[in-house]
Formats: C-alpha cells, structure tokens, sequence
C-alpha cells in the first residue's frame, strides 16, 4: 500500500482551465510538499504545509494555489491552466523531527 | 538562481563500473546534503545523506564523498549493476524549521549489462 497516494497519475487539459492535483498520505506527517520537475531543472518547490493552519509560498508559487484540507490531505490548484506548467508534479511529506521527505508516485500534467 | 549545481545531466557505464555525480553548493548555511534516487514513473526517494561534520559516507555499494572548504560533494556507485539505472538528485537544505530542500538538475544514469 502507497504511503503518499496522488490523483490523478496523467492529466491532459486545455489552456484556461482549472486544474486540481490531489494528494493524500497515511504516514502521519504533518508536513506536506508539492514540487514540480521540468527536464534539466530538477525538482521545485512550489508550496508547503507545516500543518492545516500552516501553508507557506515555496520557490514558484505564482500561477498555483494549494489547500490543505486535513493532515492527510493537500491539494494542488491550477486557476487558469497555461502550457508552461506542463510538468511532473509530486507531493511529499515529512515529520517534522526528520530531514527525510516522502515522495508520491507523481502526476503527469500536460497543458495544451 | 541555482543554489545546487550538479553534474553531469547524463552518465552511462558499463556495469562493474564507478559512476561519480557531482553536486557544488552555494550556500553555506546547508548543513544536510541528501541524494534521491528517481526510477520512471516513480517519486524520488532518499538513498542517502550526509552532514558536514564527516567527510565521507557509506551504504552498501553507494558513498558520499564531502568537501566543506569546496563547497562539493559526490556521489559514487561501486561496482554499479543495470538495476541503479535510474536518475539521481542532490540536494541540500539547512537546519531549522523550514528544512526546505534546494535539488539539484538531476542526473540520468544509465548502467549497461
């Protein structure tokens, strides 16, 4: 059983759409991630979460917004959908005691 | 800007090989330098990690290699096998709350049979 699940896998959208990437986890942690990857450019962060009271702008947040329903749960929003967010995008988590982050599986987001 | 630089983008070695990625940082507030290891279609995930206090680390077939006064550290795979085949991060981050991770670009690894 995956410890850090993300929904869906694969998404194809059209430019101008709203967009939700969805993430849950059962290890407990309180801290939460979402980064995205491009080719060459490696893995950014673009939101997290210290815990559901907490959410904090990570490196390129413009564009994105993100919730964090519950300790399990995060959620990664796209407004206004634009081809240069075309990327791999994962969730992750932490405890707050440990350096070590948990990745999902990824999703795979391609704007036409 | 990239505050973790890694090179090179691709490797390939024939297996029993000794691949070496490395990465150079610029910060010198970082004091945890982490490797992921990504398969396709997989999330990354931790292989190992190191502190600035020590110089070298092992696990099992795979060591990280530590320069504080270079700002650079290393990854090396011994007698690497077609099954490491696999892209491979640096990254680092400093104490504190935060503990936010800077990646570096990523290496593609390909180890041949």
């Amino acid at each position: 059983d995956a410890d850090v699940t993300q929904t869906p896998r694969n998404r194809i959208t059209k430019t101008g759409k709203r967009i939700m990437l969805e993430c849950s986890q059962t290890k407990g942690h309180d801290r939460m991630y979402w980064y995205r990857q491009d080719p060459g450019l490696g893995l950014r962060l673009i939101y997290y979460s210290f815990d559901v009271k907490d959410i904090n702008k990570g490196e390129i947040s413009d564009g994105y917004s993100v919730s964090r329903q519950a300790q399990a749960k995060f959620s990664l929003s796209l407004e206004s959908a634009i081809p240069n967010q075309t990327a791999l995008y994962f969730c992750a988590t932490s405890d707050p005691d440990r350096a070590e982050q948990f990745f999902g599986p990824g999703t795979r987001l391609t704007v036409l | 800007q990239q505050q973790v630089k890694q090179s090179p983008q691709s490797l390939i070695v024939q297996k029993g090989g000794i691949p070496i990625i490395n990465c150079a940082y610029e910060n010198t507030a970082f004091d945890y330098f982490p490797w992921y290891q990504q398969f396709p279609g997989k999330g990354p995930a931790l292989l190992i990690a190191i502190r600035p206090d020590v110089s070298e680390k092992k696990e099992g077939r795979f060591t990280i290699s530590f320069n504080k006064s270079a700002k650079q550290f290393s990854l090396h795979i011994m007698d690497s096998q077609p099954g490491d085949s696999a892209t491979y991060f640096c990254a680092a981050a400093r104490s504190g709350s935060a503990r936010q991770l800077t990646f570096g670009s990523g290496t593609q690894l390909t180890v041949l049979p």
